[in-house]
């Protein structure tokens, strides 16, 4: 079946600093890239859609400049959270929809915590 | 109005009782419906997909799709402890999926 590799699970890192997450679809082509957010006791919200070679679509509210979304192959896509804050510690999970009838497939998301 | 909502729960039923969550949408237009798992600290993972209104039954879960009333549910036969997770409810709108906010159920020995 579709796999999604996402890393790092999870991650520390301190206030101003940058993190990059990544996600590999592992054994089909990903034609779109999902990225969510989830904060505690809450669902998934979806923070940007983006298609391989593309620039990604970002839901209202979402800092596109603070969160960088990279999908610059069939295979891998990136989230970037730039200058990060406490209120950016959430789990981070991305999702990815292949070129044929795979559905979508959830990586095993990343908890980032920003001290 | 939410365009997608549940029940925050907790549900909790006792091992080997039917477990019965529902969901209702907002967009009468949506075609595909979805029932993800997930447990604490982990990603959802797909349980069920309906697309037409009656049953469809998977193993011991059933999902129930209504369009006319915008209503789907789940419901899980034979409830096991580690059934314990929270419910989401998933509609999909265009190519992305929008989430409910998920029911806690917890499966009791």
């Amino acid at each position: 079946g579709a796999v999604v590799s996402q890393h790092p699970s999870w991650v520390i890192c301190k206030s101003g600093t940058s993190v990059k997450i990544e996600c590999r679809s592992l054994d089909f082509q990903a034609t779109t890239m999902f990225w969510y957010r989830q904060f505690p006791k809450q669902s998934l919200m979806l923070m940007a859609t983006s298609n391989e070679g593309s620039k990604a679509t970002y839901e209202q509210g979402v800092e596109k400049d603070k969160f960088l979304i990279n999908h610059a192959s069939l295979t891998l896509s990136t989230l970037t959270v730039t200058s990060a804050h406490p209120e950016d510690s959430s789990f981070y999970i991305c999702s990815a929809r292949g070129d044929r009838d795979y559905g979508y497939t959830f990586g095993s998301g990343t908890r980032l915590t920003v001290v | 109005q939410k365009e997608v909502e549940q029940n925050s729960g907790p549900l909790s039923v006792p091992e080997g009782a039917i477990a019965s969550l529902n969901c209702t949408y907002s967009d009468r237009g949506s075609q595909s419906f979805f029932w993800y798992r997930q447990y604490s600290g982990k990603s959802p993972e797909l349980i069920m997909s309906i697309y037409s209104n009656g049953d469809k039954e998977d193993g011991r879960f059933t999902a129930q799709l209504n369009k006319a009333s915008q209503y789907v549910s789940l419901l899980i036969r034979d409830s096991q402890p580690s059934d314990s997770a929270t419910y989401l409810c998933a509609v999909l709108r265009g190519q992305n999926f929008v989430f409910g906010p998920g029911t806690r159920l917890s499966v009791l020995p």
